[in-house]
């Protein structure tokens, strides 16, 4: 049983589009986290959310955790082709366990 | 300072057969976890060793299972290899793991079995 379901699975957008991915979840979460991971590396963190409602800005990307901290979005504004990659949330939950979610795999065409 | 390491990073086996992963941690974490990652599955978490101690485990069969020495590397070993054992092995390591300490992830173990 997946705890996290990510979608879309899969986006491909053009160069300078705005998109945005969701995490969704039934189990609440003390915080979510976002990674990048890029072919043939691990993944990388961009944020953490703590707060239900909080917004966090990462240069062109936004991140918002839902007000039941049961849910996050992830908003690219003016997408550019370094922002492809497969963005992973995952959630802290009982005994500082994390819980991903299969990823949303962006594609940015030049 | 030097990110997390993982040897090898390719591997090919054959059913049956065992392997043994190695991860080492950034100086001065304590802790590591290791992960399976598969396109049918995401990342799955095996295991996480803090201090030599294997502190959580995941959902995963007695064929899995990980050891951490007192500087901290970790090894992981899967033994009695199946073809869905195939997948990228990831290791991260944190200071503490507790709240919110970062994980840092290793490049992974891809292993194929055939």
């Amino acid at each position: 049983t997946q705890l996290l379901e990510q979608s879309p699975q899969f986006l491909s957008i053009q160069e300078g589009e705005n998109l945005t991915v969701y995490c969704n979840s039934s189990s609440v979460f003390s915080s979510l986290q976002w990674y990048r991971q890029e072919p043939g590396e691990g993944p990388v963190l961009l944020v953490t959310v703590v707060t239900g409602g909080e917004v966090k800005k990462l240069k062109r990307l936004t991140f918002q955790f839902g007000d039941a901290r049961k849910d996050s979005s992830l908003h690219i504004t003016a997408a550019q082709p370094g922002d492809t990659g497969l963005y992973l949330c995952a959630g802290l939950y009982g005994n500082n366990r994390l819980a991903f979610g299969k990823g949303n795999q962006v594609v940015v065409i030049p | 300072k030097a990110g997390v390491t993982q040897t090898p990073r390719y591997l090919i086996k054959t059913r049956g057969q065992q392997v043994t992963l190695s991860c080492s941690p950034i100086s001065g974490h304590r802790s590591v976890s290791w992960y399976q990652q598969t396109p049918g599955q995401g990342l799955q978490f095996l295991f996480e060793y803090f201090s030599e101690t294997q502190r959580n485990k995941g959902n995963f069969p007695g064929r899995f299972s990980g050891r951490q020495f007192s500087n901290s590397r970790s090894e992981m070993n899967v033994s009695t290899l199946e073809l869905g054992d195939s997948a990228l092995y990831l290791c991260a390591s944190s200071l503490t793991l507790a709240g919110e300490d970062t994980q840092y992830f290793g490049p992974g173990t891809r292993l194929t079995v055939l």
